[in-house]
Parts: C-alpha cells; structure tokens; sequence
C-alpha cells in the first residue's frame, strides 16, 4: 500500500516570499491533516479536511497560511508571504476516520527554511 | 495551554533493560490515545494506541499504561533495543484530530 506522499522534501525561500506544498494522501482515506511541527516541539495541527470540506483550521494563521483539497483527493498548503518563524517541518497525514483508535498516516514531510 | 504534556525531553537506557516514557494531558475530552515513532528526516510512525476506557494495551515488547484519574500515560518498552532509538510522541485523539506533545528522544545504547 502506498503511503502519504509529500513534496517537495526540501525548501529554501527567502521572507516575505511564497511557497506551496503539495500532498497525496493514501488512496481512500476520507480526512487530510495539515501539521506544523517547529524544531524542538511536537506536530501542531493546522488544518483538518474531511473529503473537500475543513473541519477545523483554526490554528491556521490566514492571514498568510491558505489551503485547499480539490475534489477530496490531493491537498496544497501555501503560505504568502513567509516570515522567518515559519521555518518548520510541514507534515502532511490521512486517515480513514471511520471508527475508534484511529490513527494518522503521515508522510516524509517538507522541511522548509526561510531566510 | 499545553494539552499535551512530555515532561522529559531525552531518556537514555540500556540494551535489553525495560524503557519509560511518561506523558501527562489536561484535556479530559481525548478518546484516546496514540504514541508514534519518529527517526530523523521520516514523518512519524504509528506505534500502539489505547481507548480511554482501557487501562493497558500490549503489542509485543510495547506496553502502554493509562491512569484517567490521574491523566497520566506511560509506554513501556521491554526489552530495549537499539534501533528502538528515536523520537517518542504521545497524542491524545478525539473527533479524529491529534493533539501532540513535544516528544522523547530515547537512546538505547548497546
């Protein structure tokens, strides 16, 4: 089964720039999970889509930070314009959201860097 | 406001001795309970999870304990081993969202 894909791995942008991650979930998971993860902390989430609606962005700064999931399938993240203290690792995870215990695939992630 | 808390940010042991990892939360809401690995440069790796209406999950060398009164979980890892080295989330779940601590780097040292 393949898993959650994510590109690119690596970005380098300078602040007030814009950047996009791009996110494949695995194939027939219904909800698609946006997460910031900041050296030194744990995975925060940032937006929480089931098919190709939001559940929950409020931890989404929208001012800068935009999201969308065409046809419940893949999902971009875009941030316009950048600032330094979103240097983090965007973790992109589905999951099939139908019963308890339900756990979070996540893919490699995308370490971005703002300069 | 932390819902999440993992108040020890390293832990070193042993191969073959057993593994601790300690996680308190706040949010009485959490359903459950899930504890994820993550090596360096991979996105983080599901471990084992527990309902809130259990007290103990077993998978193998892994063991995770949950106290309710308390609010407080522990993963217990026996025997160590080396490749189990890595980083250690604790996330408490409800509504299908996870809310994470900020992790254990756990070394096993040969």
């Amino acid at each position: 089964e393949a898993g959650v894909a994510q590109s690119p791995r690596y970005k380098i942008i300078e602040k007030r720039q814009s950047v996009a991650f791009w996110c494949n979930p695995i194939s027939g998971h219904a909800t698609l999970y946006w997460y910031q993860q900041i050296l030194g902390q744990g995975p925060k989430l940032l937006i929480q889509f089931q098919n190709n609606g939001v559940v929950d962005d409020s931890q989404l700064p929208k001012d800068r930070f935009s999201a969308e999931r065409l046809k419940g399938v893949d999902s971009t993240l875009k941030i316009q314009p950048a600032k330094l203290e979103d240097s983090a690792v965007y973790l992109c995870a589905s999951s099939l959201a139908t019963g308890t215990n339900e756990k979070l695939f996540f893919g490699s992630g995308t370490q971005l860097s703002v300069l | 406001d932390q819902q999440v808390k993992q108040n020890s940010p390293s832990l070193s042991v042993q191969e073959g001795r057993i593994s601790i990892l300690n996680c308190d939360y706040t949010n009485s809401m959490f359903d459950y309970f899930l504890w994820y690995k993550k090596y360096p440069a991979e996105g983080p790796t599901f471990l084992i999870s527990i309902s809130s209406i259990k007290d103990k999950n077993e998978d193998g060398r892994f063991t995770v304990f949950l106290n309710k009164s308390a609010k407080h979980l522990s993963l217990h890892i026996v025997p160590s081993q080396p490749g189990d080295s890595a980083v250690y989330f604790c996330s408490g779940g409800s509504n299908y969202k996870l809310t994470f601590g900020k992790g254990t780097l756990l070394t096993v040292n040969p």
